[in-house]
């Protein structure tokens, strides 16, 4: 089983809200991203970091921003939730790879995220 | 456009009997392809990863082959269990960048029946 956690597991929240997403790994991996996914959908890059204070967008445009202050945190936060932003939210993170990309990927269990 | 198809969507197959799902993908350049089973409300979990040189690669109940000239994979199940019921997704890795940018498909969902 991966050391990934995600908190919380589900959030239900009003609109207008500012929410953060928590990310912790324990295996000491540079690489971590977040994937954004609909149900029945496929999964969605929508951000990404090579380590600490490195942070890039992913293929998917998001209202979201993220920080890398340490390499086990992956924070993400949406200033104000609206209902479009209701989805599932996946952590992930993997050692470095080499262009073959052939590092594990581990996810977190998610986290649930409704906007009223 | 780097794709990853999957079917059939979904399927319900009873206790104990074997199926196959398929996949075909247009990633380019090809690295590597994996297969995850996702429960529900869950984060996907590896099956298994398949370079361009591997055929095959088994984990327990689990077989994927992989044929990269067809650009196309299979998962076989074997004799499936209640526990067997999730999403499985194939998702494939393109080669050189240094992300590890990984495309996934939309998965079929499997359901066993007792």
């Amino acid at each position: 089983e991966a050391d990934i956690y995600q908190t919380p597991r589900y959030l239900v929240i009003g609109t207008g809200k500012k929410i953060t997403l928590e990310c912790s790994q324990t295996m000491g991996h540079d690489k971590m991203y977040w994937y954004q996914q609909d149900p029945g959908m496929e999964l969605h890059l929508i951000h990404y970091s090579y380590g600490v204070n490195s942070t890039e967008k992913g293929d998917l445009s998001s209202e979201s921003t993220v920080s890398r202050i340490r390499t086990e945190h992956f924070p993400l936060t949406l200033e104000s939730a609206r209902p479009s932003h209701t989805s599932q939210y996946l952590c992930a993170s993997s050692e470095a790879t080499g262009t073959l990309n052939l590092g594990e990927q581990y996810f977190g269990p998610g986290t649930r995220l409704t906007v009223t | 456009k780097n794709q990853v198809e999957q079917s059939p969507q979904s399927l319900i197959i009873l206790e104990g009997k074997n199926c196959t799902l398929q996949c075909n993908y247009t990633v380019s350049p090809f690295s590597n392809l994996r297969w995850y089973k996702q429960d529900t409300g869950r984060g996907p979990v590896s099956l298994t990863i398949m370079t361009f040189s591997e055929n095959t690669k088994s984990n327990g109940r689990y077989t994927a082959t992989l044929d990269a000239d067809t650009k196309q994979s299979s998962l076989h199940i074997t004799a499936s269990q209640l526990s067997d019921s999730a999403s499985y997704i194939c998702v494939v890795s393109d080669r050189g960048s240094t992300l590890g940018r990984l495309y996934f498909g939309r998965g079929t969902q499997l359901t066993v029946w007792p």
